[in-house]
């Protein structure tokens, strides 16, 4: 089967454009989260999804982020406007139903704002 | 909160062992276990669900005491390719399949 399947793998931006990081869960997999990784603040989950339905959002750091899941197989994590501290790896993750399933990770998105 | 792990940081020679250890503050209901290469994404070793749980997987193991809100990770007889960083996730009672992953330490095997 194939994997979560993110794009772009790399994205260099100005600050202030808007950024759409997109993702592709495993098919069959309910659960789907959106990770942040930066050297100061480690790995941090933004928000997560069950049934396409965003259960928890408090990791979302600031209004100018937005996620959705419009469909079982495809999510987007919005940032507008971006702003330097912004760069980081975002990572997209999915899982079967409720607990004790592990989490699998796409390869993520590099993004720098300039 | 986020799980301490410690050491931040080991070195070791092809051969040593080594032990990652995890805490947290919250009651837990498991705690996964992933590495990451650097560049790459986390890669998922194993998942423990009960106090007092030990699992395995060839040279790698780990155990949970759910009383003590810990994990300790094994790795035995070391391999070049286990170089990474090595994350616990710790999922508290009552929360899902939500995970807060610890700070990470980083491993590094040597010839």
């Amino acid at each position: 089967d194939a994997g979560v399947i993110q794009s772009p793998r790399h994205e260099v931006t100005e600050m202030g454009q808007e950024v759409t990081l997109r993702c592709k869960p495993i098919s069959g997999h309910d659960y789907l989260f959106w990770y942040r990784q930066t050297m100061m603040r480690g790995l941090e989950l933004l928000i997560y999804f069950n049934n396409n339905v965003p259960i928890d959002d408090s990791g979302m750091p600031e209004d100018r982020f937005s996620a959705k899941m419009p469909n079982a197989s495809f999510s987007t994590l919005k940032i507008q406007p971006s702003e330097p501290r912004d760069s980081a790896v975002y990572f997209c993750a999915s899982s079967r139903t409720f607990s004790n399933q592990p989490q699998h990770f796409g390869d993520g998105t590099r993004l720098s704002i300039l | 909160q986020q799980p301490v792990q410690s050491p931040q940081a080991v070195i070791l020679r092809e051969g040593e062992d080594a032990v990652i250890n995890c805490s947290s503050s919250k009651a837990l209901y498991s705690v996964h276990w992933y590495r990451q290469k650097h560049g790459e994404a986390p890669v998922f070793l194993m998942i423990l669900l009960k106090g007092g749980e030990q699992k395995g997987h060839d040279k790698i193991s780990a155990s949970f005491n759910e009383k003590k809100q810990q994990s300790s990770l094994y790795l035995t007889a070391s391999q070049l390719s286990y170089s990474g960083t090595y994350f616990c996730g710790t999922e508290p009672l009552n929360a899902g399949n939500m995970l807060t992953f610890g700070g990470g330490t980083r491993l590094m095997v040597k010839p």
